[in-house]
């Protein structure tokens, strides 16, 4: 049975740092693309981060040089390193496994997320 | 403002059948597959159809997608107070440096 469980969120003051994990099992997140998705309190999704099974790490133009997406497949775990944090960043942060398609010219594009983590809550405030 | 565009809203009764659509553009619906999801509340989103119209193992036939154009459709019958959720339309959108767009949500509200 596929399952993610996020943890590592918490209260944390602007220009804090922050780490989340991801524990994944049932399947290898390093064989998948891997994403972080949140969402701010009553607002809809929003994604964050992917690193893909080759290693290529992708931003959301908001958290670029400020989140730094990893795994660990050792412990089949993944992480969102949150430096420099900012009160709009406070959301529930989900992970989830991404999948791909190619289309006719042989291109590979992101797809559907077909499982998701139970969230953490990071909420960025002094 | 989100990229793709839901109504914020939608209501009928139970065992009614209601449709939430979900509108983008030639960069994004228009030439890539469309995902839905369903956010019961106080949950995470759960996989609801994929490839446009294609239901994940242990979804209810109830539930149907369909794409036309820059457009797609969210349809579900036989409404059930269970039903009630916020549904999310999602996609990739070739013409920006993201993974995956999200359609701002719909509140499903069974009467």
């Amino acid at each position: 049975e596929v399952q993610l469980v996020e943890t590592g969120g918490g209260l944390i003051q602007p220009g804090g740092s922050l780490r989340l994990s991801c524990a994944a099992s049932g399947f290898t997140v390093s064989s998948n693309y891997m994403s972080w998705v949140r969402q701010a309190p009553g607002k809809g999704l929003e994604w964050v981060s992917v690193i893909y099974s080759g290693g290529s790490t992708y931003y959301a133009d908001s958290v670029k040089g400020r989140f730094t997406i990893s795994r660990d497949n050792s412990k089949n775990t993944l992480y969102l390193q949150m430096n420099s944090l900012r009160a709009e960043d406070t959301a529930v942060y989900y992970c989830a496994r991404g999948t791909y398609y190619y289309d006719s010219s042989g291109y590979q594009h992101p797809n559907y997320f077909d499982y998701w983590g139970q969230g953490t809550l990071v909420t960025v405030s002094s | 403002q989100s990229v793709l565009t839901q109504p914020p809203s939608v209501s009928a009764a139970p065992g009614q059948k209601v449709t939430i659509s979900c509108s983008g553009s030639s960069s994004n619906i228009g030439n890539n597959y469309v995902s839905w999801y369903q956010q019961l509340p106080g949950t995470a989103p759960k996989l609801l159809i994929y490839d446009n119209n294609k239901r994940p193992s242990g979804i209810p036939d109830r539930f149907s997608g369909s794409k036309s154009g820059t457009s797609a459709t969210l349809g579900i019958t036989g409404l059930q107070t269970g039903d009630e959720a916020d549904y999310y339309c999602g996609t990739w959108d070739s013409s920006l440096s993201v993974y995956v767009v999200f359609g701002g949500g719909t509140k499903l509200t069974v009467l």
